[in-house]
């Protein structure tokens, strides 16, 4: 059983237009991170959230975390090839510290 | 910096060859270890978890085991492979735990197992 709910599983844009990531969950979070990763590559750490309603700007690239702490959100605008990757959630619970739960990811493609 | 290597890139073995992944992390001291593993293009799944030297606890039942004979190295091993051992390993390092929040892995750039 999938802990975290990503959805969508595949996204096709193109360049320029904006696109939002959810990460579902019904168990509460201690902190949430998003990554990003490359075909053949290690996810890479995009942010960590960890009060209730908190939003972090990384440069086009806006998450929120849900007031409840059991939902997320990756909103990146006017998207680039660049932001083309397999996107992931992950939460740790707070009797599993260290221990991450992964959304099962997103795929963004985008085109020029 | 804090770094973490992988080795290999790569692997083709046989059905019934053992295996032996290595991780080594460089820059920080006393670091959290895990491995997990990636389906096809998907989400990971935590194999197994050290907080220190000879400290490993196993999250799945497997033909798999894993090691850490120092502080900083960590090793995935099997005796003898399957056909559903083939994956994307992937190594990651975080800081000793307790505190919060927990701030989030970094990751090892992965091996590509392919078992035949």
């Amino acid at each position: 059983t999938q802990l975290l709910e990503q959805s969508p599983q595949f996204l096709s844009i193109q360049e320029g237009e904006n696109l939002t990531v959810y990460c579902n969950s019904s168990s509460v979070f201690s902190s949430l991170q998003w990554y990003r990763q490359e075909p053949g590559e290690g996810p890479v750490l995009l942010v960590t959230v960890v009060t209730g309603g908190e939003v972090k700007k990384l440069k086009r690239l806006t998450f929120q975390f849900g007031d409840a702490r059991k939902d997320s959100s990756l909103h990146i605008t006017a998207a680039q090839p660049g932001d083309t990757g397999l996107y992931l959630c992950a939460g740790d619970t707070t009797d599993s510290w260290g221990k991450l739960q992964f959304g099962a990811g997103t795929q963004v493609v985008v085109t020029p | 910096s804090q770094t973490i290597h992988q080795w290999p890139a790569t692997l083709v073995q046989p059905v019934g060859s053992p295996l032996s992944l290595e991780c080594t992390v460089e820059g920080t001291s006393n670091p959290n270890l895990y491995w997990y593993r990636q389906a096809a293009g998907r989400g990971l799944q935590l194999l197994f978890y050290s907080v220190g030297i000879g400290q490993i606890s196993s999250e799945v039942p497997q033909n798999l085991s894993a090691s850490r004979p120092q502080d900083r190295q960590f090793i995935l091993s099997s005796k003898k492979l399957l056909l559903s051992d083939s994956g994307f390993y992937l190594c990651a390092w975080s800081v000793r735990g307790g505190g919060r929040p927990f701030y989030g892995y970094t990751f090892g750039s992965g091996t590509r197992l392919t078992v035949v």
